[in-house]
């Protein structure tokens, strides 16, 4: 059975710093990572995907992603209080058009 | 680009009734939709998958006569949720995507069952 693993929290990080939320998966053959970003009420807001090993940049966002260790994270710099949000890291085990399996979700508080 | 819509946005009903929720992208041809559906405090579950044209695949577990998915057109997917009891209320969400990869996910629907 498919797993995607976050911690749940709650992270807090003061405004200005840089917050890690971390995510493993159990399908080795998984190919394409997505992390997307729920606030309370809300649909998830897509923030990056990531592919190949390594990292990839956008703008404060980081993903990183490492298959041999089956571990993807996220790295937002600068944070700031509207990052506040539960941040969702999706996995697409086939690739193609295939439905997502999420994790639980970190909850993610930047305090000012 | 790649907005996706949901109507309604919220939905309170008896129970027996039938609701029919409108999945539309509509700056994008969607090659593929799929429903998920979110209970509180928990993450996104992938109830089905669509193709235009095609017969939905669904998760295991979930019922097919009860969630009945069309899909149309490449801009439009309708979940009807038939014979709604209290245990479906959930936050439905749609997504679309024409890469095959990428999910642009609607705004979702609160279904609340009385």
């Amino acid at each position: 059975q498919k797993e995607v693993e976050q911690n749940s929290g709650p992270l807090s990080v003061p405004e200005g710093a840089i917050a890690s939320l971390n995510c493993t998966y159990s399908d080795r053959g998984s190919q394409s990572f997505f992390w997307y970003r729920q606030y309370s009420g809300k649909s998830p807001e897509l923030i990056m995907f990531i592919y190949s090993n390594g990292d990839k940049e956008d703008g404060r966002f980081t993903a990183q992603l490492n298959k041999a260790s089956q571990y993807v994270s996220l790295l937002i710099r600068d944070s700031q209080p509207s990052d506040s949000a539960t941040y969702l890291c999706a996995v697409n085990s086939r690739g193609g058009a295939d439905g997502l399996t999420f994790g639980k979700g970190t909850h993610l508080i930047i305090q000012p | 680009g790649a907005v996706v819509s949901q109507h309604p946005s919220r939905v309170i009903c008896k129970s027996g009734t039938s609701v029919k929720i409108e999945c539309r992208s509509l700056d994008f041809q969607a090659t593929t939709m799929f429903w998920y559906r979110q209970f509180p405090k928990q993450s996104l579950m992938l109830m089905a998958t669509s193709n235009e044209g095609s017969k939905a695949t669904y998760e295991q577990g979930v019922e097919k006569d009860k969630f009945l998915i069309n899909h149309a057109s490449l801009t439009l997917s309708t979940l009807t949720v038939t014979s709604a009891h209290p245990e479906d209320s959930s936050f439905y969400i749609c997504s679309a995507s024409w890469t095959g990869d990428t999910q642009y996910f609607g705004p979702g629907t609160r279904l609340t069952v009385l």
